[in-house]
Protein backbone atom coordinates (compact mmCIF):
# COMPACT_ATOMS: atom_id res chain seq x y z
CA UNK A 1 0.00 0.00 0.00
CA UNK A 2 1.01 3.49 -0.56
CA UNK A 3 2.03 5.91 2.17
CA UNK A 4 3.90 8.96 2.55
CA UNK A 5 5.43 10.41 5.94
CA UNK A 6 6.38 13.56 6.85
CA UNK A 7 7.29 13.01 10.21
CA UNK A 8 8.17 16.74 11.04
CA UNK A 9 4.63 18.32 11.44
CA UNK A 10 6.17 21.63 12.25
CA UNK A 11 9.20 23.89 11.89
CA UNK A 12 10.25 27.15 13.01
CA UNK A 13 13.24 29.04 11.45
CA UNK A 14 14.41 32.32 11.48
CA UNK A 15 15.01 34.37 8.75
CA UNK A 16 17.22 33.53 6.04
CA UNK A 17 18.20 30.49 7.29
CA UNK A 18 18.62 27.25 5.24
CA UNK A 19 15.52 24.56 6.24
CA UNK A 20 14.98 21.27 4.78
CA UNK A 21 11.65 19.40 4.46
CA UNK A 22 11.73 15.43 5.08
CA UNK A 23 9.64 13.22 2.86
CA UNK A 24 9.66 9.43 3.06
CA UNK A 25 7.35 7.42 0.68
CA UNK A 26 6.50 3.43 0.56
CA UNK A 27 5.12 1.85 -2.89
CA UNK A 28 5.28 -1.34 -4.44
CA UNK A 29 5.20 -0.15 -8.52
CA UNK A 30 8.22 0.68 -9.92
CA UNK A 31 6.43 3.77 -11.96
CA UNK A 32 5.25 6.00 -9.73
CA UNK A 33 5.04 10.12 -9.25
CA UNK A 34 6.26 12.30 -6.37
CA UNK A 35 5.29 15.39 -5.78
CA UNK A 36 5.55 18.85 -3.32
CA UNK A 37 2.80 21.47 -2.99
CA UNK A 38 2.56 24.37 -0.77
CA UNK A 39 -0.49 25.58 1.28
CA UNK A 40 0.01 29.20 1.97
CA UNK A 41 -2.93 30.78 4.90
CA UNK A 42 -5.24 31.32 2.15
CA UNK A 43 -5.49 27.78 1.75
CA UNK A 44 -5.24 26.72 -1.68
CA UNK A 45 -2.18 24.54 -2.34
CA UNK A 46 0.17 25.20 -4.74
CA UNK A 47 1.89 22.33 -7.25
CA UNK A 48 5.68 23.15 -6.84
CA UNK A 49 7.09 20.10 -8.50
CA UNK A 50 6.93 16.95 -9.83
CA UNK A 51 9.78 13.96 -9.83
CA UNK A 52 9.16 10.51 -11.81
CA UNK A 53 10.80 6.90 -10.30
CA UNK A 54 13.15 7.00 -12.71
CA UNK A 55 14.52 10.27 -12.32
CA UNK A 56 16.87 10.79 -9.61
CA UNK A 57 18.53 14.09 -11.35
CA UNK A 58 18.00 16.89 -8.28
CA UNK A 59 16.24 20.02 -8.92
CA UNK A 60 16.69 23.32 -8.40
CA UNK A 61 14.31 26.00 -9.09
CA UNK A 62 15.53 29.39 -7.29
CA UNK A 63 15.69 29.09 -3.99
CA UNK A 64 14.11 25.79 -3.66
CA UNK A 65 16.09 22.79 -4.26
CA UNK A 66 14.71 18.86 -3.99
CA UNK A 67 16.80 15.98 -3.24
CA UNK A 68 15.51 12.39 -4.80
CA UNK A 69 16.92 9.24 -3.40
CA UNK A 70 15.19 5.61 -4.09
CA UNK A 71 17.78 3.60 -2.27
CA UNK A 72 16.00 5.11 0.79
CA UNK A 73 12.62 6.39 -0.79
CA UNK A 74 12.82 9.77 0.23
CA UNK A 75 12.20 13.09 -1.26
CA UNK A 76 13.23 15.89 0.73
CA UNK A 77 12.63 19.90 0.15
CA UNK A 78 15.21 22.39 0.71
CA UNK A 79 14.53 25.95 0.94
CA UNK A 80 18.29 28.63 1.25
CA UNK A 81 17.64 31.56 2.51
CA UNK A 82 14.31 31.29 3.84
CA UNK A 83 12.17 34.29 3.98
CA UNK A 84 8.73 35.14 5.71
CA UNK A 85 6.53 34.58 2.53
CA UNK A 86 8.07 30.59 2.81
CA UNK A 87 5.35 30.21 5.49
CA UNK A 88 2.96 27.32 4.63
CA UNK A 89 1.92 24.04 5.13
CA UNK A 90 3.85 21.83 2.70
CA UNK A 91 2.93 18.50 1.62
CA UNK A 92 4.36 15.61 -0.25
CA UNK A 93 2.56 13.36 -2.23
CA UNK A 94 3.22 9.69 -4.04
CA UNK A 95 1.10 9.14 -7.22
CA UNK A 96 0.48 5.72 -8.98
CA UNK A 97 -1.97 3.99 -10.34
CA UNK A 98 -4.32 0.88 -8.37
CA UNK A 99 -5.60 -2.44 -9.43
CA UNK A 100 -7.96 -0.83 -11.43
CA UNK A 101 -5.50 1.39 -13.34
CA UNK A 102 -6.74 4.51 -11.95
CA UNK A 103 -4.42 7.00 -10.90
CA UNK A 104 -4.07 7.33 -6.84
CA UNK A 105 -2.16 9.94 -5.33
CA UNK A 106 -1.74 10.02 -1.24
CA UNK A 107 -0.56 12.89 0.74
CA UNK A 108 1.80 13.25 3.45
CA UNK A 109 -0.18 15.07 6.50
CA UNK A 110 1.92 18.16 5.92
CA UNK A 111 4.81 20.01 7.40
CA UNK A 112 4.22 23.33 9.01
CA UNK A 113 6.70 26.25 7.96
CA UNK A 114 6.85 29.43 10.42
CA UNK A 115 9.71 31.70 9.47
CA UNK A 116 10.36 34.15 11.84
CA UNK A 117 11.58 38.05 10.37
CA UNK B 1 -4.74 27.63 -19.58
CA UNK B 2 -6.24 25.86 -17.79
CA UNK B 3 -8.07 27.45 -14.20
CA UNK B 4 -10.24 26.11 -11.62
CA UNK B 5 -13.28 27.49 -9.80
CA UNK B 6 -15.20 26.73 -6.48
CA UNK B 7 -17.88 28.19 -5.15
CA UNK B 8 -19.22 29.33 -2.88
CA UNK B 9 -15.78 30.41 -0.97
CA UNK B 10 -17.22 29.90 2.39
CA UNK B 11 -20.30 28.69 3.95
CA UNK B 12 -22.07 28.76 7.27
CA UNK B 13 -24.68 25.65 7.12
CA UNK B 14 -27.02 24.20 9.99
CA UNK B 15 -26.90 20.35 11.33
CA UNK B 16 -29.36 18.85 8.69
CA UNK B 17 -29.49 21.31 5.91
CA UNK B 18 -28.65 20.29 2.58
CA UNK B 19 -25.09 20.88 0.86
CA UNK B 20 -24.43 21.80 -2.77
CA UNK B 21 -20.87 22.95 -3.59
CA UNK B 22 -19.56 23.21 -7.68
CA UNK B 23 -16.20 23.28 -8.98
CA UNK B 24 -15.50 23.78 -12.59
CA UNK B 25 -12.54 23.76 -14.81
CA UNK B 26 -12.06 25.35 -17.55
CA UNK B 27 -9.20 24.71 -20.82
CA UNK B 28 -8.84 20.96 -20.92
CA UNK B 29 -11.01 18.47 -21.48
CA UNK B 30 -11.70 15.03 -19.92
CA UNK B 31 -10.25 15.88 -16.69
CA UNK B 32 -9.65 13.64 -14.01
CA UNK B 33 -11.47 15.31 -11.27
CA UNK B 34 -11.19 15.05 -7.55
CA UNK B 35 -12.99 16.12 -4.18
CA UNK B 36 -10.78 16.70 -0.86
CA UNK B 37 -11.79 17.42 2.72
CA UNK B 38 -9.11 18.76 5.25
CA UNK B 39 -10.25 19.25 8.82
CA UNK B 40 -8.54 21.75 10.85
CA UNK B 41 -4.97 21.34 11.02
CA UNK B 42 -4.77 17.99 9.14
CA UNK B 43 -3.67 16.42 5.95
CA UNK B 44 -6.35 15.75 3.22
CA UNK B 45 -8.80 13.06 2.74
CA UNK B 46 -9.82 11.93 -0.51
CA UNK B 47 -13.53 11.91 -0.68
CA UNK B 48 -14.13 11.23 -4.29
CA UNK B 49 -12.73 10.89 -7.65
CA UNK B 50 -14.18 10.58 -11.11
CA UNK B 51 -12.38 9.73 -14.73
CA UNK B 52 -15.38 10.76 -16.72
CA UNK B 53 -19.46 12.05 -16.73
CA UNK B 54 -21.11 10.21 -14.56
CA UNK B 55 -18.49 7.80 -13.26
CA UNK B 56 -17.87 8.72 -9.29
CA UNK B 57 -15.62 6.54 -6.80
CA UNK B 58 -16.23 7.43 -3.67
CA UNK B 59 -13.21 6.80 -1.04
CA UNK B 60 -14.87 7.33 2.52
CA UNK B 61 -18.88 5.90 2.84
CA UNK B 62 -20.16 8.97 4.71
CA UNK B 63 -22.99 11.47 4.26
CA UNK B 64 -21.97 13.03 0.77
CA UNK B 65 -22.03 12.01 -2.87
CA UNK B 66 -20.60 13.80 -5.42
CA UNK B 67 -22.19 14.12 -9.66
CA UNK B 68 -20.06 15.14 -12.38
CA UNK B 69 -23.30 15.91 -14.47
CA UNK B 70 -20.87 17.62 -17.28
CA UNK B 71 -17.27 17.01 -18.13
CA UNK B 72 -15.91 20.00 -16.23
CA UNK B 73 -18.16 19.86 -13.61
CA UNK B 74 -18.12 18.50 -10.32
CA UNK B 75 -20.79 18.81 -7.34
CA UNK B 76 -20.58 17.85 -4.16
CA UNK B 77 -24.01 17.12 -2.20
CA UNK B 78 -25.55 15.92 0.87
CA UNK B 79 -29.04 15.90 2.15
CA UNK B 80 -28.48 16.45 5.80
CA UNK B 81 -24.99 18.25 7.31
CA UNK B 82 -23.39 16.57 10.38
CA UNK B 83 -21.61 18.77 12.52
CA UNK B 84 -18.66 16.32 11.53
CA UNK B 85 -18.40 18.11 8.17
CA UNK B 86 -17.43 20.76 8.81
CA UNK B 87 -13.96 21.64 6.88
CA UNK B 88 -12.23 22.95 3.77
CA UNK B 89 -13.33 20.99 1.04
CA UNK B 90 -11.06 21.58 -2.20
CA UNK B 91 -11.85 20.59 -5.68
CA UNK B 92 -8.43 19.92 -8.20
CA UNK B 93 -8.46 18.25 -11.63
CA UNK B 94 -5.74 16.10 -13.28
CA UNK B 95 -4.62 15.60 -16.76
CA UNK B 96 -6.69 12.43 -17.75
CA UNK B 97 -4.32 11.07 -19.70
CA UNK B 98 -0.89 11.75 -18.33
CA UNK B 99 -1.97 11.51 -15.14
CA UNK B 100 0.55 13.50 -13.43
CA UNK B 101 0.03 16.24 -10.54
CA UNK B 102 -3.06 17.34 -9.62
CA UNK B 103 -4.10 21.35 -9.76
CA UNK B 104 -6.56 22.42 -6.93
CA UNK B 105 -8.83 24.97 -6.61
CA UNK B 106 -9.02 28.15 -4.04
CA UNK B 107 -11.12 25.62 -1.48
CA UNK B 108 -14.30 26.12 -0.01
CA UNK B 109 -14.39 26.43 3.76
CA UNK B 110 -17.37 25.17 5.31
CA UNK B 111 -19.01 25.46 9.04
CA UNK B 112 -21.95 23.47 10.38
CA UNK B 113 -23.43 25.16 13.25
Amino acid sequence: AQKVTQAQTEISVVEKEDVTLDCVYETRDTTYYLFWYKQPPSGELVFLIRRNSFDEQNEISGRYSWNFQKSTSSFNFTITASQVVDSAVYFCALSDTDSGGYQKVTFGIGTKLQVIP
Amino acid sequence: SQTIHQWPATLVQPVGSPLSLECTVEGTSNPNLYWYRQAAGRGLQLLFYSVGIGQISSEVPQNLSASRPQDRQFILSSKKLLLSDSGFYLCAWADGTLLYEQYFGPGTRLTVT
